[in-house]
């Protein structure tokens, strides 16, 4: 049963490093998203796939970039991290068939 | 950007009250409404997704009404144990569910 994992749980990473948070879903789902959690604000959706080879942008796309390359994997890069990125990343995924979003541990990211 | 908000922010209640909190949504481009509760250090989870105006939903103690005319939905819970303590999320859905807009919350602490 191990649904959408993510992967690091927390990261520190220096202002300007580059990383990779991984996602992955062992359901088959064709939908997959990122979002982040920042106080007193709702998640927000970063950048979102419909299916493998094609990805499109969410609401705060800047400084982050994704790949679907297979069904299940779901990567969301950060080029060149800065403090404005410390925040909390989920990763969801979700069946065209039923509407319900199965969301990953989370990542928390600190970057200084 | 679409306006999703929840109130309250916050409630404290005592073992065995009841309590409701209210989402309100745009009335236009509705697809669905999200419900999702998540305690802290863990993942968001689906309580009920609704997409009938006049939706009613009930899991256990837990129901959800619907009213997608004037754009709000209110989730109940009935006789609150501290178990149910947790952020109650919901999101508006316009049709795609990798591309949901999440209100800020309704954080519910139950206490003996």
């Amino acid at each position: 049963n191990a649904g959408v994992t993510q992967t690091p749980k927390f990261q520190v990473l220096k202002t300007g490093q580059s990383m990779t948070l991984q996602c992955a879903q062992d359901m088959n789902h064709e939908y997959m998203s990122w979002y982040r959690q920042d106080p007193g604000m709702g998640l927000r959706l970063i950048h979102y796939s419909v299916g493998a080879g094609i990805t499109d942008q969410g609401e705060v796309p800047n400084g982050y970039n994704v790949s679907r390359s297979t069904t299940e994997d779901f990567p969301l890069r950060l080029l060149s991290a800065a403090p404005s990125q410390t925040s909390v990343y989920f990763c969801a995924s979700n069946s065209e068939g039923t509407f319900e979003a199965f969301f990953g541990q989370g990542t928390r990211l600190t970057v200084v | 950007i679409l306006n999703v908000e929840q109130s309250p922010q916050s409630l404290h209640v005592q073992e065995g009250d009841s309590t409701n909190f209210t989402c309100s949504f745009p009335s236009s481009n509705f697809y669905a409404l999200h419900w999702y509760r998540w305690e802290t250090a863990k993942s968001p989870e689906a309580l009920f997704v609704m997409t009938l105006n006049g939706d009613e939903k009930k899991k256990g103690r837990i129901s959800a009404t619907l009213n997608t005319k004037e754009g709000y939905s209110y989730l109940y819970i009935k006789g609150s144990q501290p178990e149910d303590s947790a952020t109650y999320l919901c999101a508006f859905d316009t049709g795609t569910a990798s591309k949901l807009t999440f209100g800020t919350g309704t954080r519910l602490q139950v206490t003996l």
